[in-house]
């Protein structure tokens, strides 16, 4: 079964980029992810579908600091011009052979 | 808008059942599936199954199966998740979330529901 794994944190200061990382296991470095945004008390929110060639489809309203890129394994979610509303949880999933997966989260703080 | 909306909160006893609800509207029910997903206090994301708004077939997190049933009332376009034998590692906020793409198997998700806290204790 695939796993995804995030590091717990980043932090980036007011106005800065951030890149995070979501790793797909081996035998599974084809797969598409989907990246969602978790603010503090608030449910996810769907932010991209990102696919193994870096192309990327954004969901509606999804600000233009919000891209995605991929290398190998690696699926990439960078922010950039952060605002203090990007303080939140961010997450990658998968699917495929009929189950979901996510990875474990990784805390972002807008320093 | 497609939008999802989920009952309210609960407060159960170990070993009841909790039943909740999502409603749809905004797009077509039948078309997609709909996965539920839960989070415990403080923990990320668990994915819990899956239904097709289609033709109801279902699939289950290992983890949850024989405790877990998912159902969906095409006639008010309503899904529903209904999780048994409850103990306190069951308390959790518990989301609803709809496939992108029509007619597949579970996929990726947009929109989410506003989640529903369930909360076990005696």
């Amino acid at each position: 079964q695939v796993v995804l794994t995030q590091s717990p944190s980043a932090s980036a200061s007011l106005g800065a980029s951030v890149k995070l990382t979501c790793t797909l296991s081996s035998g599974h470095t084809s797969y598409a992810v989907a990246w969602h945004q978790q603010q503090p008390e608030k449910g996810p929110r769907f932010l991209m579908k990102l696919n193994s060639d870096g192309s990327h489809t954004k969901g509606d309203g999804i600000p233009d600091r919000f891209s995605g890129s991929s290398s190998g394994a690696e699926r990439y979610l960078t922010i950039s011009s952060l605002q203090s509303e990007d303080e939140a949880d961010y997450y990658c999933q998968t699917w495929g052979s009929g189950i979901v997966v996510f990875g474990g989260g990784t805390k972002l703080t807008v320093l | 808008q497609v939008q999802l909306v989920q009952s309210g909160s609960e407060v159960k006893k170990p070993g009841a059942s909790v039943k909740v609800s999502c409603k749809a509207s905004g797009h077509s029910f039948s078309s997609y599936g709909v996965s539920w997903v839960r989070q415990a206090p403080g923990q990320g994301l668990e994915w819990m199954g899956w239904i097709s708004g289609y033709n109801g077939d279902t699939k289950y997190a290992q983890k949850l199966q024989g405790r877990v049933t998912m159902t969906t009332d095409p006639s008010t376009t309503t899904a529903y998740m209904e999780l048994r034998s409850l103990t306190s590692d069951d308390t959790a906020v518990y989301y609803c979330a709809r496939d992108v793409l029509e007619y597949q198997p579970p996929n990726w998700f947009d929109p989410w529901g506003q989640g529903t806290l369930v909360i076990v204790s005696s």
